[in-house]
């Protein structure tokens, strides 16, 4: 069974809007950690976003934020006011508890184009 | 400076050649990554490192090597590849606690390889 999911292989979004990209994940740890990361075509993976399992509130990190709800098992980044820049793949990943090496597991990834 | 860097960014090797690719890391974190982006395929992590030991080894087969001589350097020794071996190699590092716990990983640019 597939621990992170992403359901939109891609989205349009137009330039100056808001756009919500989906990931849910699957766990039966307590304690555990979303992320989300940026790769523009170059390859770089680049961190944007982090939320705890037993954070309070939702993280948020300039123009990003997560909506992270717990019950639902979801963890969606949302890009306010888009650039053409945020054109890039994104992709969400989980880390488990302790003992597992700093393993990080990847969601499949959704390509985000954003439209002047 | 960039925080994890790695030597070449891009290379091209025929099937029996033997070449090395090179991460270095200046964030002062304790562990370090390889990971495998194939084309259409979530990140697989290849290996990891801590404190210069390997603690994780995802049935990777032997023509890849690595080896981290000090916290800072990591390096992926390749031999007698597949074509299907083709795929972007990323390195990461962060902190990785003793509890097993990994703050956040920081990726560097990557590696295309190219295997003909």
């Amino acid at each position: 069974a597939q621990k992170i999911t992403q359901t939109q292989p891609g989205m349009f979004v137009q330039e100056k809007e808001a756009v919500t990209l989906d990931c849910t994940y699957d766990t039966s740890d307590p304690s555990y950690g979303l992320f989300w990361y940026k790769q523009p075509s170059s390859g770089e993976m680049i961190f944007l976003i982090y939320q705890g399992s037993y954070d309070q509130q939702n993280a948020t990190e300039g123009r990003y934020s997560l909506n992270f709800q717990k019950a639902r098992k979801s963890a969606n980044l949302v890009i306010s006011a888009s650039q053409l820049g945020d054109s890039a793949m994104y992709f969400c990943a989980m880390r488990e508890g302790g003992n597992q090496g700093g393993k990080l597991i990847f969601g499949q990834g959704t390509e985000l184009s954003v439209k002047p | 400076e960039t925080g994890v860097t790695q030597t070449p960014r891009h290379l091209v090797m025929g099937m029996t050649n033997k070449k090395s690719l090179k991460c270095e890391q200046h964030l002062g974190h304790n562990a370090m990554y390889w990971y495998k982006q194939s084309a259409k395929k979530p990140l697989e992590l290849m290996f990891v490192y801590s404190l210069e030991e390997r603690v994780e080894n995802n049935s990777v087969p032997s023509r890849f090597s690595p080896e981290c001589p000090n916290s800072s350097h990591l390096f992926l020794h390749l031999h007698t590849l597949q074509p299907e071996d083709s795929a972007l190699y990323l390195c990461a590092s962060s902190h990785l606690r003793t509890s097993g716990y990994t703050d956040t990983q920081y990726f560097g640019p990557g590696t295309r390889l190219t295997v003909l």
